[in-house]
């Protein structure tokens, strides 16, 4: 069971928006910033999103991420076919340890 | 072009060992955090350890803390995982991944990963 709670899955149309929880707890989420991991199939996971809402150099602003108190959320707008995958949120815990979502698989219809 | 390149993977007996190696290259390997994190088959990322820098710092997951050693050896940029004692739920690709930040700090992420290399432990 994983220390962050996401859902285990979202879907929507080509085009559209989808949004991705991720919820935690005042020792994890509410006091730390949360990263966004993108595991497309069969590859290693990729930086989408970080400090809650900054995006790396080369990620497409389709891609936004937020927080309010302890949980983040993950946003996609304009879904494209070439974005379904696994998704991860990510902080680190007051009892020093790295944690992780479950994971989200997004299914673009 | 930073790059990760995991390898000593393989299939191992329980109560077994096996060390992993992680090659880093394209960025100074002496001033980031560095980080082993595993996924089991079908399953979600879990964390497993974490260096700092200069390796004064140290910290593991309880499911393998006292089994897995993590090290690191700035002069030749990599990254080691001994792990001993294998158990059949140790059976996962393993990523090193590089990270931004430290425990204790707002900000601890991992900017990039290998490739994993694929642990299975079974008789």
């Amino acid at each position: 069971q994983s220390v962050l709670t996401q859902p285990p899955s979202v879907s929507a149309a080509p085009g559209q928006k989808v949004t991705i929880s991720c919820s935690g707890s005042s020792s994890n989420i509410g006091n730390n910033y949360v990263s966004w991991y993108q595991q497309l199939p069969g590859t290693a996971p990729k930086l989408l999103i970080y400090d809650n809402n900054k995006r790396p150099s080369g990620i497409p602003d389709r891609f936004s991420g937020s927080k309010s108190g302890t949980s983040a959320t993950l946003g996609i707008t304009g879904l494209q076919t070439g974005d379904e995958a696994d998704y991860y949120c990510g902080t680190w815990d007051s009892s020093l340890r790295k944690v992780f979502g479950g994971g989200t698989k997004l299914t673009v219809l | 072009e930073v790059q990760l390149v995991e390898s000593g993977g393989g299939l191992v007996k329980p109560g077994g060992s096996l060390r992993l190696s992680c090659a880093a290259s394209g960025f100074t390997f002496s001033s980031y955090s560095m980080n082993w994190v595993r996924q089991a088959p079908g399953k979600g990322l879990e964390w497993v350890s974490s260096i700092s820098s200069s390796s004064s710092y140290i910290y593991y997951a309880d499911s393998v803390k006292g089994r897995f050693t993590i090290s690191r050896d700035n002069a030749k940029n990599s990254l080691y995982l001994q792990m001993n004692s294998l158990r059949a739920e140790d059976t996962a690709v393993y990523y090193c991944a590089r990270g931004i930040g430290w425990f204790g700090e707002l900000s601890y992420y991992f900017d990039y990963w290998g490739q994993g290399t694929l642990v299975t432990v079974s008789s």
